[in-house]
Formats: C-alpha cells, structure tokens, sequence
C-alpha cells in the first residue's frame, strides 16, 4: 500500500531562517513524488515534483526539494524562509507504474513564518 | 488554479438534500479527480476517472455520486446518504500519459460545502 507521512503538523521558523518541511513515503515500485502548497481557501498549487536523475529538485518560489531513496523521504526546503510562505503544505505520492491514479497525500504541515 | 474551475465556491446544503458540485477544465486533460478536505486530515480521494464514461471509486466514494459525459467536465453530487458532507471539496485533473509518464495533478479553486 502506499502512504505518506508528515511528521510535523506545524513548523515555526524566523523570516529569513532557512527551513525544512519533512515528508516520508513507502510505495511498493519506484515513486513520483510532488509538493503542493495551499493558501488559505484556496486550491493546491503545484511547487514541485520528483521524476528521476538528480536528486535535488528546484521549483517555484525558491524551493527545492531532495530525495533520498534510502531513507524514502523528500523533503522541502528552502534557504530564507519568507512571511509569504507561511501556508499549508501537502506532500504526495504515486508509483510510476500507474498512470492516471491518484496522489496519495499526506495530511500536511503548516508553516508559519514570523518576522 | 490553472484553466480548472469550480462553482460554487461556497455551497450551503440542508439536510435530506442532494446538491451537485461543477467542476471544468480547459487544459484538455484525460484524467479528473475529486478530493475532499477535512482540517488535520489531508486530502481524501472519493472519485476519478481517466477517460470519458468511465470513472472509479476512490477510498471515500460512498454517498457520492459522479459522471463523466464530457472530457472537460466532471460534476460531483452529494446526497442526502453523504452522513457527513460539510467539507472543502478539491477538483484535479491531469494527463494520462501512460507508464512512467508524469500526470502532474492540476488543482480548481475549490468549493466549500455546509450542511445546515
């Protein structure tokens, strides 16, 4: 079965700290993973997503993400955190091998970043 | 929120009733899906479909109901058997692009349904 955690429900970090929003997966192939963000009655947008090669994936606003096959996570990052950034962000997963399915999410983090 | 929209964005149901959830698409995508969101709880799939007139149950598809009569459209009705629905209902599409092809999933706006 796949599934995603996210550890964390909130991350608290400083304007201009770098931050780190956690995520782990367990699919049963290889896995596509993707980041979405989402403001506040809004939809998800789409940040991010892992399809092969490099493990150190860039995005939209500054983030990037890393996969690490071994300890089957793909974090978010990025290196100063902006109060803009504060949001909701989901993690998730599908094996590569089923086009068409859906994301399997996880619960989501909340970030709040204070000035 | 790309070329998918959802109307409405706030959606007041009473109980006993049935209410249909639009959602369009323009991005000429195979693939439509609808998630439900509950605070602390993720997104929760209930219904997708991959090509015109076919669509599958997802892990929560019990009081809903879907079709899919068109490529760019995909409504979803909530009935009165729905023990729950006051929700924020998400609408995603995406292409199918057979194995090993990435089906980034495209978000709608959302609608937020409450049951009085």
């Amino acid at each position: 079965a796949q599934s995603v955690a996210q550890p964390e429900d909130q991350v608290n970090v400083a304007e201009g700290n770098p931050l780190t929003v956690k995520c782990t997966y367990s699919v049963s192939g290889n896995p596509y993973l993707f980041w979405y963000v989402q403001y506040p009655n809004r939809g998800l947008q789409f940040l991010l997503k892992y399809i092969t090669g490099d493990n150190l994936v860039k995005g939209s606003y500054g983030f990037e993400a890393e996969f690490n096959k071994s300890q089957t996570s793909f974090h978010l990052k990025k290196p100063s955190a902006l109060v803009s950034d504060s949001a909701l962000y989901f993690c998730a997963v599908r094996d590569r091998n089923q086009a068409g399915t859906a994301l399997i999410f996880g619960k989501g983090t909340t970030l709040s970043v204070s000035s | 929120d790309g070329g998918i929209t959802q109307s409405p964005k706030y959606l007041f149901r009473k109980e006993g009733q049935n209410v249909t959830l639009s959602c369009e698409q323009n991005l000429n995508h195979d693939a439509m899906y609808w998630y439900r969101q509950d605070p602390g709880q993720g997104l929760r799939l209930i219904y997708y479909s991959q090509i015109v007139n076919d669509f599958q149950k997802g892990d929560i598809a019990e009081g809903y109901s879907v079709s899919r009569e068109k490529k760019e459209s995909f409504p979803l009705t909530v009935t009165s058997a729905q023990k729950n629905p006051t929700a924020f209902y998400l609408c995603a599409s995406s292409i199918v692009g057979g194995q090993g092809a990435t089906d980034t999933q495209y978000f709608g706006p959302g609608t937020r349904l409450t049951v009085l």
